[in-house]
């Protein structure tokens, strides 16, 4: 099956720095790719939606600034939280569809966002 | 994307079957039913999608009632690895269209 990845798998950073999540598919053209949320004991929820080549389309009430998403590459995005907080402090997850899949979404394994 | 609701908490001995209830009874004519699942600290693994027939695959049966307001996923031998948070999503299986997440069902699979 198709496969995708995430890295790191876990992060802590300071207050006021940046950090970069990595999610890459490992065996497919990910045309579309999804970023999630998910705070302890809640459900994932949708952050932003990426298409290869083009700007992201943001969730209501997520800062597209603070949350930075680039898809560069049918195989990578990425997302940058930008001068976090421990407000931050999440799982973070990833999902990608190919060009020709519409039915399934594949999912990364998640990293967790510390800040201190 | 047609709201879903499920139980929010099952549990289920080892070796037997668990039946995960959905309602989704303002589900559209072309929206589907899929079913995900959640294992604690993983990102969400696909489990099976159906329309209006039942599925079956190896991990699991998908049964939807003729008027398609209502589904159960049928894990047919559940084992401790089957504990996780059942997700049941309806939306339409077009190209760009996104999953929403709800609540989902906590299984607990006991020996």
């Amino acid at each position: 099956g198709a496969v995708v990845s995430q890295h790191p798998s876990w992060v802590i950073c300071k207050s006021g720095t940046s950090v970069k999540i990595e999610c890459r598919s490992l065996d497919f053209q990910a045309t579309t790719m999804f970023w999630y949320r998910q705070f302890p004991k809640q459900s994932l929820m949708l952050m932003a939606t990426s298409n290869e080549g083009s700007k992201a389309t943001y969730e209501q009430g997520v800062e597209k600034d603070k949350f930075l998403i680039n898809h560069a590459s049918l195989t990578l995005s990425t997302l940058t939280v930008t001068s976090a907080h421990p407000e931050d402090s999440s799982f973070y997850i990833c999902s990608a569809r190919e060009l020709a899949e519409a039915y399934e979404q594949y999912f990364g394994p998640g990293t967790r966002l510390t800040v201190t | 994307d047609a709201k879903t609701t499920q139980p929010t908490s099952m549990d289920c001995a080892e070796g037997r079957a668990a039946n995960l209830p959905c309602n989704h009874s303002t589900i559209s004519g072309n929206e589907y039913v899929y079913w995900y699942r959640q294992i604690h600290s993983q990102g969400p693994q696909y489990i099976i999608h159906g329309l209006k027939n039942n599925e079956t695959n190896e991990m699991a049966s998908l049964i939807i009632t003729e008027d398609r307001k209502s589904s159960t996923l049928i894990l047919p031998h559940a084992t401790l690895r089957d504990t996780a948070v059942y997700y049941c999503i309806v939306r339409v299986a077009e190209y760009g269209n996104k999953l929403v997440f709800g609540a989902g069902t906590i299984l607990r699979v006991k020996s």
